[in-house]
């Protein structure tokens, strides 16, 4: 079993759509946790981070955590074209120190 | 936002050359810096972690004689691929973590071709 789980996808939305990402975790001692989009042939950027349990709302953009079911996700609201892309899931057990990324989730918008 | 830089964006070498890639932080000092690298359509795959005035910590698997990584100032660190090889063609990504501050912020990469 990885340490962060993410279906690969493709997943694809209409535009206007919510798309929903979603991102489990094994180590029940993460604390950070963040999502990261990642445009082909690109580096990854920074999208969101949240570290207490419950919703997060930035933009079209609400990440969800909840650490009992060791679960993270990310919601985008109002999907545009431009949000075509590869979503990574991060996790790290403290303030610094590696973080744990997932395979990513492939999110296609279609016009 | 935390600016991090990575130069070269690309390079071509010969097969058994070394190349080397900078990364740099422009706009705040980094005590811990990581190397990933990504092959095409595949995830990231952490290579090591640089602290400043120390020795890098390796991923299992990744060669700490053929990557040679140096982290000589809060602002910098370098890779050094040596005698590299078509199967080193990748994707290099640096990445720093801004003290005081719990996010990783990403270099824009450098694209390695190995002929």
């Amino acid at each position: 079993q990885k340490e962060v789980e993410q279906n690969s996808g493709p997943l694809s939305v209409p535009e206007g759509a919510i798309a929903s990402l979603n991102c489990t975790y094994s180590d029940r001692g993460s604390q950070s946790f963040f999502w990261y989009r990642q445009y082909s042939g690109k580096s990854p950027e920074l999208i969101m981070f949240i570290y207490s349990n419950g919703d997060k709302e930035d933009g079209r953009f609400t990440a969800q955590l909840n650490k009992a079911s060791q679960y993270v996700s990310l919601l985008i609201r109002d999907s545009q074209p431009s949000d075509s892309a590869t979503y990574l899931c991060a996790v790290r057990r403290g303030n610094a120190g590696k973080s744990t990324f997932g395979d990513g989730t492939t999110l296609t918008v279609k016009p | 936002g935390a600016v991090v830089s990575q130069h070269p964006s690309w390079v071509i070498c010969k097969s058994g050359t070394s190349v080397k890639i900078e990364c740099r932080s422009l706009d705040f000092q980094a005590t811990t810096m990581f190397w990933y690298r990504q092959f095409p359509k595949q995830s990231l795959m952490l290579m090591a972690t640089s602290n400043e005035g120390s020795k890098a910590t390796y991923e299992q698997g990744v060669e700490k004689d053929k990557f040679l990584i140096n982290h000589a100032s809060l602002t910098l660190s370098t890779l050094t691929v040596t005698s590299a090889h078509p199967e080193d063609s990748s994707f290099y990504i640096c990445s720093a973590l801004r003290w005081g501050v719990n996010e990783q912020f990403f270099g824009p990469g450098t694209r390695l071709t190995v002929l």
